[in-house]
């Protein structure tokens, strides 16, 4: 696609219950990024992927937290169990770093309301 | 390991202004990219401005540019005739250049208000 693509877009969801986030890179963009954003402030890196190597986890929160990239594209980020401290805006970014494209692409995000 | 600072947590000022906002970062690479990210009030992050640390020039986008400083390990943005629209959260983020793993290390933001 032209953009990175995220779903959805809002989601509301139960304390306890599992969630699945969505992120459709551009098409060809074999790094990726996920990054949890609460309310006014910064980025929080969670989990990144490059190409064929093994994703770098050391941002994930906790055990309940798990992402995976399949095929080299779609990536899903599953949160178990939800607790209220998971509300955030949850961002992908995507990367080809070829030629001069040193610079990450993001989605819109998926804001995240655990109630 | 790398860090940026943004010291500047918010700056307001009226339309057609020019502001700059402030980034430092420190790291004992000599290869790598800085960025300057916009974020709007409807989350999406924009590529505003990037600069490849081996460029004396600094890197200018119509109204934007920067004011690179390698020695001094500085990296600020300058938003000339700063319109409405400019209104956002800033990013400051740095990138090494040189194996295969392309992280981004980001400041904590400025909140950036155009006033009418």
């Amino acid at each position: 696609g032209a953009g990175v693509s995220q779903s959805p877009s809002n989601k509301v969801t139960e304390k306890g219950k599992d969630v699945e986030l969505r992120c459709d890179p551009i098409s060809g963009h074999t790094a990726l990024y996920w990054y949890r954003q609460s309310l006014g402030q910064g980025l929080e890196f969670l989990i990144y992927f490059q190409g064929n190597s093994a994703p770098d986890k050391s941002g994930l929160p906790s055990d309940r937290f798990s992402a995976e990239r399949t095929g080299g594209s779609v990536s899903t980020l599953t949160i178990q169990r939800t607790q209220q401290e998971d509300s955030a805006v949850y961002l992908c970014a995507s990367s080809s770093f070829l030629g001069r494209s040193y610079g990450y692409t993001f989605g819109s995000g998926t804001r995240l309301t655990v109630v | 390991a790398q860090t940026v600072t943004q010291s500047q947590p918010e700056m307001s000022v009226q339309e057609a202004e020019t502001v700059t906002l402030s980034c430092t970062y420190d790291t004992s690479e000599s290869n790598y990219y800085l960025f300057w990210y916009k974020q709007p009030p409807s989350r999406q992050m924009i590529l505003v401005i990037r600069q490849e640390a081996y460029k004396q020039q600094n890197a200018t986008e119509n109204r934007f540019s920067v004011n690179f400083q390698k020695a001094a390990k500085s990296f600020s943005l300058k938003i000339s005739d700063s319109q409405l629209g400019d209104t956002a959260m800033y990013f400051c983020a740095f990138m090494k250049l040189g194996d295969s793993n392309y992280q981004l290390i980001w400041g904590a933001g400025t909140k950036l208000i155009i006033k009418p």
